[in-house]
């Protein structure tokens, strides 16, 4: 069975551009999650879907940040326009409908804004 | 607000060496704790992990122990070795609203020398 996935492993963006990550989840897991790890710092939950519909949100750090998860199956995390302190380590995590708690994580996508 | 502390690294240990890292917690109540893994190129991968008071997790020769007393879930393993080498991040688990989200630490560094 494949792992989370996330595109793209590395991106390289100028202030004030347009980003764009996808995560798929394992298949049939409802539950998808955003974590962003900026430089040296901890891992911080960004928000929470359940199938299409986002249950928390609370992390997420501006209105620069958008996530949606079309059909309740990949998720995109758009940065627009992205800043210097945007640049770490994006991580998705899924789990399945009746173990909310058993999170997989995917590789991360790393990203630097110069 | 809840909050995890882990030892700075890089820790750098030759191989068969005792390995211990640091980790404390604040947190309100008894949260579950765990402590995730990220070699190199790949997700975090859950470790071990305890969810009440004096538990012990284990997992490939790696220990720790949830202690109240000390906020403390320091993670030890008697002989490393170079696969061993790695990110580990210490975390709590918190439920709020219907979602399940994890509080890390900022990883720590472990270098293991042939």
């Amino acid at each position: 069975e494949a792992g989370v996935t996330q595109f793209p492993s590395h991106s390289v963006i100028e202030k004030g551009q347009t980003v764009t990550l996808r995560c798929d989840p394992i298949s049939g897991h409802d539950n998808l999650y955003w974590y962003r790890r900026v430089m040296g710092k901890e891992i911080k939950f960004l928000l929470h879907f359940v199938k299409e519909s986002k249950q928390d949100e609370s992390g997420m750090p501006n209105n620069r940040f958008l996530a949606e998860r079309t059909g309740g199956t990949y998720s995109t995390l758009k940065v627009q326009p992205a800043e210097l302190e945007d640049s770490g380590v994006y991580f998705c995590a899924s789990s399945p409908p009746s173990l909310q708690e058993t999170q997989y994580f995917g590789p991360g996508t790393r990203l630097l804004v110069l | 607000g809840d909050s995890v502390t882990q030892m700075e690294g890089p820790v750098t240990l030759s191989e068969e060496a005792f390995l211990t890292i640091n980790c404390t917690y604040t947190a309100t109540g008894y949260p579950s704790l765990f402590w995730y893994v990220q070699y190199p190129g790949e997700g975090l991968q859950l470790l071990l992990k305890a969810t009440k008071a004096d538990d012990k997790g284990s997992n490939k020769g790696f220990e720790a122990t949830y202690r109240k007393e000390t906020t403390s879930f320091h993670l030890e393993k008697g002989s490393v070795q170079v696969s061993d080498s790695a990110v580990y991040f210490c975390a709590l688990r918190r439920s709020t609203s219907g979602t399940y989200k994890y509080i890390f630490g900022t990883g720590t560094r472990l270098k293991v020398l042939a």
